[in-house]
């Protein structure tokens, strides 16, 4: 059960794009679209942004979105706001009935 | 309004059990898995393990397989984890979380998180 892989960083101006990548295998990310997509706040639970790799819940900003190419799957959130510095994690099914996550994406607005 | 409330974490030695609990309302409790993820102090998300509607579907992460035990109480709307053997690195803030997407799945998303308990194993 390896974590998927992150960048550990990411940054962007207000109004900017960014788009924070999630790195698995053929074991998880290439092999099922059931990729998520949480942002936390400091101190806060987790909420979910993305599901089944590009489908955003109700109430989440049109402004996230999410694909999945191969063993690689993408957040970009565009039209940067303040409100959107936090930490991103994806997620995604593995075989045998898991779950493994990112290690996390900082995501600092300038 | 969906609300997953968790309790029974505290500081513990070594070796010692806690058993956590997670009280669920806002949604039929009964048509959904649910799940236990964790978060060490300034560390990302570990999924700990996952129960079906009817508990005929359980699965653990093998860092704590053999150790943790996942229930539920479909009538008392409650989850429960009991942690046996405990490790200091087991130290972290317990989630209780929702899967999305009814009694056909056992692992989907997590659409709903509590707050956690936070489990400090030392001496």
């Amino acid at each position: 059960q390896s974590a998927l892989t992150q960048p550990a960083s990411v940054s962007g101006s207000p109004g900017q794009s960014i788009t924070i990548s999630c790195t698995g295998t053929s074991s998880d990310v290439a092999n099922y679209d059931l990729v998520s997509w949480y942002q936390q706040h400091p101190g806060k639970a987790p909420k979910l942004m993305i599901y089944e790799a590009t489908k955003r819940p109700s109430g989440v900003s049109g402004r996230f979105s999410g694909s999945r190419s191969g063993n690689t799957a993408s957040l970009t959130i565009s039209g940067l706001q303040a409100e959107d510095e936090a930490d991103y994690y994806c997620s995604s099914y593995a075989h045998i009935s898991t779950v493994v996550f990112g290690g996390g994406t900082s995501l600092t607005v300038l | 309004e969906v609300q997953l409330v968790e309790s029974g974490g505290g500081l513990v030695q070594p070796g010692r059990p806690l058993r956590l609990s997670c009280a669920a309302s806002g949604f039929k409790f009964d048509d959904y898995a649910m799940h236990w993820v964790r978060q060490g102090p300034g560390k990302g998300l570990e999924w700990v393990s996952g129960i079906s509607w009817n508990s005929a579907n359980i699965n653990y992460a093998d860092s704590v397989r053999g150790r943790f035990t996942i229930s539920r109480d479909n009538a008392k709307n409650s989850l429960y984890l009991q942690v046996n053997s405990l490790r200091p690195e087991d130290t972290a803030l317990y989630y209780c979380a929702k899967s999305s997407g009814g009694r056909g799945y056992f692992l989907k998303d997590f659409d709903y998180w509590g707050q956690g308990t936070l489990v400090t194993v030392s001496s």
